[in-house]
């Protein structure tokens, strides 16, 4: 079964660094997606992206973050300037298409920790 | 505020038991729901959707009743690989709209 990949699986960062997480949604998948879960606590919405353009953004996506589908595979998440409060379970998912009950696939996530 | 609401648990039944779960959702314009398994530090895993007339899948049973704004899952039959967090999450109508999790109920299921 196809499924959606991210790396690395765990990165350590210090404040104020920049990260880049990775992901290769299922490859004819059309709708991409960013959560995010800290530790204990529920599953955010970050971002989602259509053809090529952000489609929704939560609060918590200010300037800090952006989003890229740089080749037609990759789909990254970039947190320019780190915080501690940035340390959190970062889930890529992907799906085929728009109907409401069309099964959104999450990758296996990245764990990011920020010190 | 789009909020879902759950019991956090953790519910701790023998095997076999018959385990309730029940949600809901503040945002009245949510159109599709669903239920979401999680095991820990694993990433969600869709246990099924919940439709308007309810649906059976196995030994899982889910329920909506829009008019209470409320979601109820059925576990019948635990097994101990049934344990595991068990996430409400709710979205509007357009098919690209963002899931609303909530925090998610613990199930351990006990031999």
């Amino acid at each position: 079964e196809p499924e959606v990949t991210q790396t690395p699986s765990h990165q350590v960062t210090q404040m104020g660094q920049e990260v880049i997480l990775r992901c290769v949604p299922i490859s004819n998948h059309l709708y991409f997606y960013w959560y995010r879960q800290i530790l204990g606590q529920k599953v955010e919405f970050l971002v989602s992206f259509y053809n090529n353009e952000i489609s929704e953004k939560s609060e918590i996506f200010d300037d800090q973050f952006s989003v890229e589908r740089p080749d037609g595979s990759n789909f990254t998440l970039k947190i320019r300037s780190t915080k501690l409060e940035d340390s959190a379970m970062y889930f890529c998912a992907s799906k085929g298409g728009q109907g409401v009950y069309s099964p959104l696939h999450f990758g296996n996530g990245t764990r990011l920790t920020v010190t | 505020r789009k909020e879902v609401e759950q019991d956090p648990g953790p519910f701790n039944v023998p095997e076999g038991a018959t385990v309730a779960f029940n949600c809901t959702y503040s945002n009245s314009a949510s159109q599709s729901f669903f239920w979401y398994r999680q095991d820990c530090r694993k990433e969600p895993k869709l246990l099924m959707s919940v439709y308007s007339s309810g649906n059976e899948d196995g030994r899982f049973t889910a329920q909506l009743d829009r008019a209470s704004q409320y979601i109820s899952l059925l576990i019948r039959d635990s097994k101990l690989s049934d344990s595991a967090t068990y996430l409400c999450v709710a979205s509007e109508e357009s098919g690209n709209t963002p899931l609303v999790f909530g925090k998610g109920t613990r199930l351990s299921v006990i031999a």
